[in-house]
């Protein structure tokens, strides 16, 4: 199976909203809702942001938000903080026990 | 607050073995799978598979299958993943992560370690 596909960088400034999309194949993104989202702020663990398609953990904003169509899933950003800055990586279930990651997306808050 | 602790940074030669770990505290560890992902430096995140404690069932992706060896040992609520000859390509930054409750309902990684930096180089 191949990573699935992430833009590279998104920018956007405070206050603003941005989406990320992350893109797959009908044996993965488009065969289960089972994807997830994680923000990971270098040098720290990553921390979930999604579960299963639209999923927020307890507590988490809900300026941060998921959706699916198809093969591509999206996570949206709303009212863009300056903490938000960090690199975003999507992931999806692909069956026989195995997950796919994206290669990531660095979000830059003008 | 449930803590997934790994073991210390480590610099080897390539050839070298190596075992790498991971604590699972404040939740029973034998309930839920642990899994490894790789990050190499500049790139992005690779699933390398999981464990359940409970019983060992371990799976791995194909792209991990035969380089590395995932272990726990449930008594000190402790994961490992270890390599018995080191390669340059392994210089990574090594995260632990533990699956959701019903991992195979809904697939997601609700806790991580805060990374193994492994460096192997002559």
């Amino acid at each position: 199976q191949s990573a699935l596909t992430q833009p590279a960088s998104v920018s956007g400034s405070p206050g603003q909203s941005i989406t990320i999309s992350c893109t797959g194949t009908s044996s993965d993104v488009g065969n289960y809702n089972l994807v997830s989202w994680y923000q990971h702020h270098p040098g720290k663990a990553p921390k979930l942001m999604i579960s299963e398609v639209s999923k927020r953990p307890s507590g988490l904003s809900n300026r941060f938000s998921g959706s699916k169509s198809g093969n591509t899933a999206s996570l949206t950003i709303s009212g863009l903080q300056t903490e938000d800055e960090a690199d975003y990586y999507c992931c999806s279930y692909a069956g026989s026990g195995i997950l796919l990651f994206g290669g990531g997306t660095k979000l830059t808050v003008l | 607050e449930v803590q997934l602790v790994q073991s210390g940074a480590e610099v080897r030669k390539p050839g070298d073995s190596l075992k790498i770990s991971c604590k699972g505290s404040e939740y029973t560890f034998t309930s839920y799978w642990i899994g490894w992902v790789r990050q190499v430096p500049g790139r992005g995140l690779e699933w390398m598979g999981l464990i359940y404690p409970g019983d060992s069932d371990t799976r791995y992706s194909p792209s991990f299958q035969g380089q590395v060896t995932i272990s726990a040992d449930k008594s000190i609520s402790t994961a490992y993943l270890q390599w018995s000859s080191l390669k340059a390509s392994d210089t990574a930054m090594y995260f632990c992560a533990r699956g959701s409750y019903n991992f195979w309902s809904d697939s997601y990684l609700d806790h991580w370690g805060q990374g193994t930096l492994v460096t192997v180089s002559s």
